[in-house]
């Protein structure tokens, strides 16, 4: 069964902490996102990676960074966690390609910070 | 970017048909129409894509209208564990889907 997983369920940092979110996928996908989840706001977009060592900014990529060293891993840093980044946070993956299924997205379950 | 436009919520009695419009009038022609459905707890999942011909699966139907500004996700015969929030979604960029925030879907015994 193909899986994405995210390294935490639930993580509690303080405030100027350094937050790293990890992800893990098997399904040899090149294609990478991140995403969060607030409420009545629905899941934005943060980063995106299309291979090893590619970046691009989603919509709202300010105070995040990514790093994607690995084909399969992907992971969200927070240099300095601030309140207003408390949310779900959510990792994707897709095939490359132009077409609907290489526009299918599978998730992982999502990891709940919470920044005091 | 094309947008899609969802009511918030939405309900329904288990075993009955329920039927999940969405609106996307700034379609372009080679735009695929998918929906997601994220169950508590739970990242988004797949359900069912479609181009222009109605198209059906294991979870749902996706009906397409002829013009293609509307689309409804058909679930034939809702369960509680249907009970969730139903995305439909347009590519942006080709290979990114943006998800706007869907419909929340309440099943009652």
């Amino acid at each position: 069964d193909v899986k994405v997983t995210q390294s935490s369920r639930y993580l509690v940092k303080r405030t100027g902490e350094k937050v790293f979110l990890e992800c893990v996928q098997d399904m040899d996908h090149e294609n990478m996102f991140w995403y969060r989840q607030d409420p009545g706001l629905g899941l934005r977009l943060i980063y995106f990676s299309y291979d090893v060592k590619m970046k691009e900014k989603g919509d709202i990529p300010e105070g995040y960074s990514v790093s994607r060293e690995k084909k399969e891993r992907f992971s969200l840093i927070l240099e300095s966690a601030s309140t207003n980044q408390t949310s779900m946070y959510l990792c994707a993956s897709s095939l490359s390609g132009y077409s609907p299924e290489s526009e299918k997205l599978f998730f992982g379950s999502g990891t709940q910070l919470s920044v005091l | 970017d094309a947008k899609t436009t969802q009511p918030n919520s939405m309900e329904s009695n288990e075993e009955e048909p329920v039927h999940l419009p969405c609106n996307h009038s700034t379609i372009s022609g080679t735009d695929y129409i998918h929906w997601y459905r994220q169950l508590p707890s739970q990242g988004p999942e797949y359900v069912i894509h479609g181009l222009t011909s109605n198209v059906n699966n294991r979870m749902a139907s996706l009906a397409i209208a002829e013009d293609r500004k509307s689309s409804t996700l058909i679930l034939h015969r809702a369960t509680l564990r249907d009970a969730a929030v139903y995305y439909c979604i347009l590519p942006y960029n080709t290979d990114k889907l943006i998800f706007g925030t869907g419909t929340r879907l309440q099943v009652f015994p």
